[in-house]
């Protein structure tokens, strides 16, 4: 098992630019999330992809969007950046089934600083 | 309004102690309950999953209960060690694909 990979691990952004976060699942999962993760608090969903389509979304605003591409791996976008969009964002994974479920598979994530 | 409580943000044990750890939910109708664990600069990492109609789960040294007349979840880690220490998270997940988190207690295991 490879696990989640993300890159980059540590952003650095100005307000009002647009940045591309980018995930890869771990082997044989078709599904992933993505989580926003400010400092002491739980993570946040912001939406999840399964099988390129998304089917889940947290309370995010439009200029969060995503990708899930054929072999699984990701994107998060994020444009018109606000300072409050800096904390750490999460890429998860798992093989979703008509009669399983499972826990997520979870990257380290990357650290995004909004300046 | 819906809210995910877990007890405490922090929890001292001392080594070889049981340590439980709540989760408490309100207005929310979760098919499944998990808890994570996650260290610092890291991301969570998927300790057990236990479903609406599954009183309990063991796996190890960790044991998880789930109330949905309560709307509580308890976590147990028995016989506790030091390498224990970390915050621990649960995570409501719902059937339309969404999935909250509390904010965590971070456990202390003292040798």
């Amino acid at each position: 098992e490879t696990g989640v990979t993300q890159s980059p691990t540590h952003l650095i952004k100005t307000r009002g630019q647009q940045v591309t976060l980018r995930c890869s699942s771990q082997s044989g999962h078709n599904t992933v999330s993505w989580y926003q993760q400010a400092l002491g608090q739980g993570p946040q969903f912001i939406f999840q992809y399964y099988r390129e389509e998304e089917n889940g979304r947290g309370n995010f605003p439009p200029r969060f969007s995503g990708l899930q591409f054929p072999n699984y791996s990701s994107e998060l976008n994020v444009n018109a950046l606000e300072l409050d969009d800096s904390a750490l964002y999460l890429c998860a994974s798992r093989r979703e089934g008509a009669y399983s479920v499972y826990g997520y598979t979870f990257g380290s994530g990357t650290r995004l600083t909004v300046v | 309004s819906q809210k995910i409580e877990q007890n405490s943000e922090a929890l001292n044990i001392q080594e070889g102690k049981t340590a439980t750890l709540t989760c408490n939910y309100t207005n929310y109708s979760p098919a499944y309950l998990q808890w994570y664990r996650q260290d610092p600069g890291r991301g969570p990492v998927f300790l057990l999953l236990i479903r609406e109609n599954e009183k309990e789960k063991r796996k190890e040294r960790l044991k998880v209960t789930f109330d949905t007349t309560l709307k509580q979840s308890l976590f147990h880690i028995t016989a506790s060690q030091p390498a224990d220490s970390a915050t621990y998270l649960c995570a409501l997940d719902m059937s339309n694909n969404d999935m909250r988190f509390g904010a965590g207690t971070r456990l202390t295991v003292k040798p």
